[in-house]
């Protein structure tokens, strides 16, 4: 099993509707991440989390909201999907230091029509 | 404040030498890194380097960083078919994050 499990791995949907990404990992790391990925951007951080009691905006989180349910679980929820959110979506964790790098999740695309 | 920049797209023949090149502002980065993303996949880390180090060597792979000038490549030397990736290069922030470039599109000719 991967280190990092995202679901689903691609998702189209209508503007307006609500969505849920889910993010699970077996590393047994504190920290949790969600990340945007868009051509020639790189990736920019959503939100993330250090514990389970721990959450915090990065540098785009408008329209989107998080929940770390567990020390496992962090899912990313767009409240009223639109079309420019329409991107690669990656989960990613971390040790405590979080300085020997980052493990990804396989992503998932998601469309908004 | 933090940014990583690097080019958008290099292209190599293969059997020779490729070199990603990236700079980076945050002078107190302890460690820096380069991920690989295979199409369809998702970042996968190819190799670290902690900042009072100016080179590390891992078989294809030779990494230098020059703090002076904030500045760190990536040599894949002998370069195949598959290779053909997005490379990022990234930073640890003063916030304990890690902060990525916009990647380097590398394709092989023939």
């Amino acid at each position: 099993d991967a280190d990092v499990t995202q679901t689903p791995r691609n998702r189209i949907t209508k503007t307006g509707k609500r969505i849920m990404l889910e993010c699970s990992q077996t590393k047994g790391h504190d920290r949790m991440y969600w990340y945007r990925q868009d051509p020639g951007l790189g990736l920019r951080l959503i939100y993330y989390s250090f514990d389970v009691k721990d959450i915090n905006k990065g540098e785009i989180s408008d329209g989107y909201s998080v929940s770390r349910q567990a020390q496992a679980k962090f899912s990313l929820s767009l409240e009223s999907a639109i079309p420019n959110q329409t991107a690669l979506y990656f989960c990613a964790t971390s040790d405590q230091q979080g300085n020997y790098g980052y493990t990804f999740g396989s992503g998932t695309r998601l469309t908004v029509v | 404040g933090e940014d990583v920049e690097q080019s958008l797209f290099l292209s190599v023949r293969e059997g020779d030498s490729s070199v990603i090149n990236c700079t980076y502002t945050d002078s107190s980065s302890t460690y820096l890194y380069w991920y690989k993303q295979e199409p369809g996949a998702g970042l996968q880390l190819l190799t670290y380097i902690f900042s009072n180090m100016d080179m590390k060597q891992d078989q294809r792979l030779t990494v230098l960083l020059n703090k002076k000038d904030k500045h760190l490549s990536l040599r894949i030397a002998d370069t195949q078919t598959g290779d053909s990736a997005i490379y990022f290069c990234a930073e640890t922030s003063s916030a304990s994050k890690i902060i990525f470039g916009s990647g380097t599109r590398l394709s092989i000719r023939p």
